[in-house]
């Protein structure tokens, strides 16, 4: 059972690009998180999906984050109009089905996104 | 909202040694989950050992343990017998209890030296 899948691991962009971050969760697993760890601090949560919906974006910035988990395909993280200070190491972890007590949350490896 | 700290930016410990990391946490539930991270180098987070709040009895996984004071809000981490894998960066991390809220609150971490 492969595990939670990121890419690209590194991206490097331009100031005013797009950046697209792509987390294919572990199977069977309906549930995604996003994580940003900036440099020397902890991980920060931005944003919890589901399938096709948005639950708790609470940690997302107001603007130009967005963050997407359709029906097929993986989750996306996007970040448009990029700016130095969103050079940070992303993360996705998955978990199954809600309506567990505990549900273990699996990380990816992360991709380290730099702004130029 | 819970907040977790981390006091220890560093610490160090000689080979075969042992060693406590630790961490409090603010919180205003009386259900939650507490869990230890590890990151290496590569930047994988790694789950170590987690600790649910309702259970008295403190956590153990091989070499490593926790000393959970619920009434002080303190979780610390006790890795006996160190070793040189063991370096890395240590994330101790909050869950509240119910499905809803499935993020994980991190603290700042705390970078561990091993030497041999």
């Amino acid at each position: 059972n492969a595990g939670v899948m990121q890419n690209p691991r590194h991206l490097v962009r331009r100031r005013g690009q797009e950046a697209r971050l792509r987390c294919s969760p572990m199977k069977g697993h309906s549930h995604v998180y996003w994580y940003r760890q900036l440099p020397e601090e902890g991980l920060k949560f931005m944003v919890y999906l589901q399938k096709e919906n948005i639950i708790d974006e609470s940690g997302m910035p107001k603007e130009r984050f967005s963050a997407e988990f359709p029906k097929e395909g993986p989750s996306i993280l996007r970040i448009q109009q990029v700016v130095r200070g969103d050079s940070a190491a992303y993360f996705c972890a998955s978990s199954r089905l809600a309506g567990e007590a505990y549900n273990e949350q699996f990380f990816g490896p992360g991709t380290r996104l730099t702004v130029l | 909202a819970q907040t977790v700290t981390q006091s220890q930016p560093e610490m160090s410990v000689q080979e075969a040694e042992t060693v406590t990391l630790s961490c409090t946490y603010d919180t205003s539930e009386s259900d939650y989950y507490l869990f230890w991270y590890k990151q290496p180098p590569s930047r994988q987070m790694i789950l170590v050992i987690r600790q649910e709040a309702y259970k008295q009895q403190n956590a153990t996984e091989n070499r490593f343990s926790v000393n959970f004071q619920k009434a002080a809000k303190s979780f610390s981490l006790k890795i006996s017998d160190s070793q040189l894998g063991d370096a890395a960066m240590y994330f101790c991390a909050y869950r509240t209890y119910n499905n809803a809220g499935n993020m994980l609150t991190f603290g700042g971490g705390t970078r561990l030296m091993v030497k041999p």
